[in-house]
C-alpha cells in the first residue's frame, strides 16, 4: 500500500462546477499537509497547507482529519484554468522529507 | 524575489557518461531538496540539505549519485556513470522551514539512451 493515496481520476468536469478531491495517508506520524498543482510538464506549485481546522483561499477549501488520515480539496465554480494535475503532499514535520501522492488530473471543459 | 533556478532544463547523455546538475535555491532558504520524477510514477525523495549538512539522503537510489551543497548556498547532483533507469526529471526545491510548504524549481529533464 503507498503512504499516500489519492482518487486515481481522471476528472472532467463543465465549467462552473464543483469538484472534491480526496487523499489518504498511513503514516500516523505526518505533521504537515499540502495540495501542490502541477500543470503538464511544469513545476509542482503549492497550493495551500492543509490544517485541521480546514481552510479556505477564494474558490479552494482544504480539510484535513487527523482521525480518519484523510484530507480533502474542494474546489468551487471551476474555471478553465483550474485544470491541471493536483498533488497530495504529506511531511512528517522536523524531518523535511515529504510524500507525494501520484496526483488527480482535472480538466475543466466550456 | 527570484525563485528556485536549475540547470540545464533538459540534458540527453549516453549512458555510461556523467551528468551533473545545479540548483540554486531561494536565498535564505537553509532547506534544500532533490525530488525525482520518473515516468510514470510519483515524485519521490532523493535527500534533503539543511545548510551544507545532509540531513536525509533515504531516496538516493544508489552510489552512483553524490549531491554536494558547499557552503550552504547551491548544489550540485552528479550522476556517474548515467544508466537508462536514471532518465526522468530531477526536481529541486526549497523552503525556510523543515515543515513549510517547497518552492520547485522548473526541474531538469534528464535522458539517458
Amino acid at each position: 500500500r503507498k503512504e499516500v493515496e489519492q482518487d486515481p481520476g481522471p476528472f472532467n468536469v463543465p465549467e462552473g462546477a464543483t469538484v472534491a478531491f480526496n487523499c489518504t495517508y498511513s503514516n500516523s506520524a505526518s505533521q504537515s499537509f499540502f495540495w501542490y498543482r502541477q500543470d503538464c510538464r511544469k513545476e509542482p506549485k503549492l497550493l495551500m497547507s492543509v490544517y485541521s481546522s480546514g481552510n479556505e483561499d477564494g474558490r479552494f477549501t482544504a480539510q484535513l482529519n487527523r482521525a480518519s488520515q484523510y484530507i480533502s480539496l474542494l474546489i468551487r465554480d471551476s474555471k478553465l484554468s483550474d485544470s491541471a494535475t493536483y498533488l497530495c503532499v504529506v511531511n512528517r514535520g522536523n524531518a523535511g522529507k515529504s510524500t507525494f501522492g501520484d496526483g488527480t488530473t482535472l480538466t475543466v471543459k466550456p | 524575489e527570484a525563485g528556485v533556478t536549475q540547470f540545464p532544463s533538459h540534458s540527453v547523455i549516453e549512458k555510461g557518461q556523467t551528468v551533473t546538475l545545479r540548483c540554486d535555491p531561494i536565498s535564505g532558504h537553509d532547506n534544500l531538496y532533490w525530488y525525482r520524477r520518473v515516468m510514470g510514477k510519483e515524485i519521490k525523495f532523493l535527500l534533503h540539505f539543511v545548510k551544507e549538512s545532509k540531513q536525509d539522503e533515504s531516496g538516493m537510489p544508489n552510489n552512483r549519485f553524490l549531491a554536494e551543497r558547499t557552503g550552504g548556498t547551491y548544489s550540485t547532483l552528479k550522476v556517474q556513470p548515467a544508466e537508462l533507469e536514471d532518465s526522468g526529471v530531477y526536481f529541486c526545491a526549497s523552503s525556510q522551514q523543515a515543515r513549510d510548504g517547497y518552492t520547485f524549481g522548473s526541474g531538469t529533464r534528464l535522458t539517458v539512451v
